[in-house]
């Protein structure tokens, strides 16, 4: 497996466009996770997902910012409209079904650049 | 960050030498991991320790847990420059199904 995809590696916007990143689990990995990393809070838990399903979302910052899996090996993270503020790489990771093993495997993330 | 810790923030040490990152957390946790981040990468799993684990080896790496003080250790020995990098804990959730990191130690060896 290539391991967790993601696109594209960078981004840069204006303000108030719309953007949307892209990720492909590892096959078989049950559980997907948004992350979103900056300087100054860190990697922050944005959303999870399990069996394509929305499980907490109590990570996102703001309306503008929503999440979907339509299915098993695609999911989206959409900025409308988007601010300098968003600026951060946005990591999509998976997993297999919990258990006390448990890994997350890492895409190599989206620098995001809002102008 | 939201759920943990690390100290120091940045450590920068020689070639050959030891270095020690430390890791303090808020909630109950399953497990905790470790995980390397080159500069611009994704950030990659280094080592699992389980909550009834005190420690656990792998190769040069080195991990304590003390779950009573909520904290736990990764030690490098005989760092080498490949090993310059950012590295988190990451402490999984009672229902094995959040991975909360913690805030990250910056570490830089120096040939």
């Amino acid at each position: 497996d290539a391991g967790v995809i993601q696109s594209p590696r960078h981004e840069v916007t204006e303000m108030g466009q719309e953007v949307t990143l892209r990720c492909k689990p590892i096959s078989g990995h049950d559980y997907l996770f948004w992350y979103r990393q900056t300087m100054m809070r860190g990697l922050e838990l944005l959303i999870y997902f399990n069996n394509n399903v929305p499980i907490d979302d109590s990570g996102m910052p703001e309306d503008r910012f929503s999440a979907k899996m339509p299915n098993a090996s695609f999911s989206t993270l959409k900025i409308q409209p988007s601010e300098p503020r968003d600026s951060a790489v946005y990591f999509c990771a998976s997993s297999l079904p919990p258990n006390p093993d448990t890994e997350a495997f890492f895409g190599q993330g989206t620098r995001l650049t809002v102008v | 960050s939201q759920q943990g810790e690390e100290d120091p923030q940045a450590l920068s040490i020689q070639e050959g030498e030891n270095a020690t990152m430390n890791c303090s957390y808020k909630t109950s946790i399953n497990n905790l991991q470790w995980y390397r981040q080159n500069s611009g990468r994704g950030l990659v799993h280094l080592i699992l320790i389980r909550s009834n684990e005190r420690e656990k080896h792998s190769g040069r790496l080195r991990v304590t847990l003390d779950t009573s003080k909520k904290s736990s250790s990764l030690l490098i020995t005989a760092s080498r420059a490949a090993d310059t990098a950012s590295y988190f804990c990451a402490m999984i959730t009672d229902n094995f199904n959040k991975f909360y990191f913690g805030s990250g130690t910056k570490l830089n060896v120096k040939p």
